[in-house]
């Protein structure tokens, strides 16, 4: 059972333009987090999803951020126009259930704004 | 607003050593709790998770307490190795469905 699958690991992107962060959870896992870590910072919550539903998207910033996590495929966190501060670790938990269970990690995605 | 603290933020020992990684919540309503560690560059290492009606969890040379009454967690690492090296972050479920992450203990041991 492979772990969870973030791709890519390292991404770089131009000012102004679109980054797509793929997530796959685990085998069997139908609750995908998404978290990020700015340098020398903690993690933060972003967006908390179900297949084909946002459950809680509280961390979200309101503007440029979307997530999606299909009824096929990985979950998708999508940036557009991106700027220098969204130069980040971003990472993405699964779990088989909601509260009380175990999250597990990808290795997360680097994005590097220049 | 939920906040966690880790103390010590930074902590360098000599291998052998038996350490205690300290971490609370200004809410003291936790779900669960979950220690990971985090090698530089890397992504996260779940540790140990404590369920709401447990107290403690064992894994190895790893102990991981919670006292819900003072909302605080503590992680044990006995016989510290070099290999030890790395963040280590705590994390809680607070009447939320996500997990809510302290700032991390940086720990080195030296050989």
């Amino acid at each position: 059972n492979a772990g969870v699958m973030q791709n890519p690991r390292h991404l770089v992107r131009r000012r102004g333009q679109e980054a797509r962060l793929r997530c796959s959870p685990m085998k069997g896992h139908s609750h995908v987090y998404w978290y990020r870590q700015l340098p020398e910072e903690g993690l933060k919550f972003m967006v908390y999803l179900q297949k084909e539903n946002i459950i809680d998207e509280s961390g979200m910033p309101k503007e440029r951020f979307s997530a999606e996590f299909p009824k096929e495929g990985p979950s998708i966190l999508r940036i557009q126009q991106v700027v220098r501060g969204d130069s980040a670790a971003y990472f993405c938990a699964s779990s088989p259930y909601a509260v009380g269970t175990e999250a597990f990690f990808g290795q997360g995605t680097r994005l590097t704004v220049v | 607003k939920q906040e966690v603290t880790q103390i010590p933020a930074a902590l360098s020992v000599p291998e052998g050593e038996n350490l205690v990684l300290n971490c609370s919540f200004t809410d003291s309503a936790i779900y669960n709790l979950q220690w990971f560690r985090q090698d530089p560059g890397k992504g996260l290492t779940s540790l140990l998770l404590i369920q709401s009606s447990q107290r403690e969890q064992t894994s190895g040379r790893l102990n991981a307490s919670l006292d819900k009454s003072s909302g605080r967690s503590t992680l044990y690492i006995a016989a510290s190795q070099p290999g030890d090296s790395a963040t280590y972050l705590c994390a809680g479920i607070i009447n939320t469905d996500k997990l809510i992450f302290g700032t991390g203990t940086r720990l080195q041991v030296f050989p």
